[in-house]
């Protein structure tokens, strides 16, 4: 199985500060087909897990600019610009690759 | 609006037996690949089980082959998770959720949780 390992698991940030998670995983994502399958989802206190991000640095429908994700093979960051209270919930990166799907074991981003 | 709606989760003791059930609706069901992922107590994820749109193709996390099975029905828009001899470290929220592509799951519902204990 591919291991999801992420750093730093909890992050306390001053809004409008940048934020920065790292996601690394024990297999190379990018498929043969050119495509690299990292995810990154963020759950928020009380609800679901969403898709923030998905094939690395494309943003899911709504998702601010101030997110970007960047990477390749096995190495993955996720960055916010400028943090914002809204932006409070435990951030996962999940390759999709192969079954079993696997996720990273999640950050805790905070807000100072 | 897209929903998916999770049931059937409770108390079970060790050894026993749940099914799980997910309708779904507000998206092309019967052309979605269809996920079970479990959240267990200390927030870590896990994927459980998936299946293709026909059923032809699916796959199960190691520790729940032979015990879990996935099955849906298209036409009732739903996906199952039969859950059998379960144990104590099944004890998780179970979610129903749409795979849209390699992973990109980009509907949840909210979740039903199992707990296994005596």
């Amino acid at each position: 199985d591919i291991v999801m390992t992420q750093t730093p698991l909890s992050l306390s940030v001053t809004p409008g500060q940048p934020a920065s998670i790292s996601c690394k995983s024990t297999q190379s994502l990018l498929h043969s087909g050119g495509k690299t399958y990292l995810h990154w989802y963020v759950q928020k206190s009380g609800q679901s897990p969403q898709l923030l991000m998905y094939e690395v640095s494309s943003r899911s429908s709504g998702v601010p600019d101030r997110f970007s994700g960047s990477g390749s093979g096995t190495d993955f960051t996720l960055k916010i610009s400028r943090v914002e209270a809204e932006d409070v919930g435990v951030y996962y990166c999940m390759q999709g690759i192969q079954f079993p799907q696997t996720f990273g074991q999640g950050t805790n981003l905070e807000i100072k | 609006e897209v929903q998916l709606v999770e049931s059937g989760g409770g108390l079970v003791q060790p050894g026993g037996s749940l099914r799980l059930s997910c309708a779904a609706s507000g998206f092309a069901f019967s052309t979605s690949w269809m996920t079970w992922v479990r959240q267990f107590p200390g927030k870590t994820l896990e994927w459980v089980a998936e299946m293709n749109p026909d059923g032809t193709r699916i796959g199960y996390l190691d520790s729940v082959k032979g015990r879990f099975t996935i099955s849906r029905d298209n036409a009732k828009n739903s996906v199952y998770l039969q859950m059998k001899n379960l144990r104590a470290e099944d004890t998780a929220m179970y979610y129903c959720a749409r795979d849209l592509s390699w992973g990109r799951t980009d509907y949840w519902g909210q979740g039903t949780l199992v707990t296994v204990s005596t």
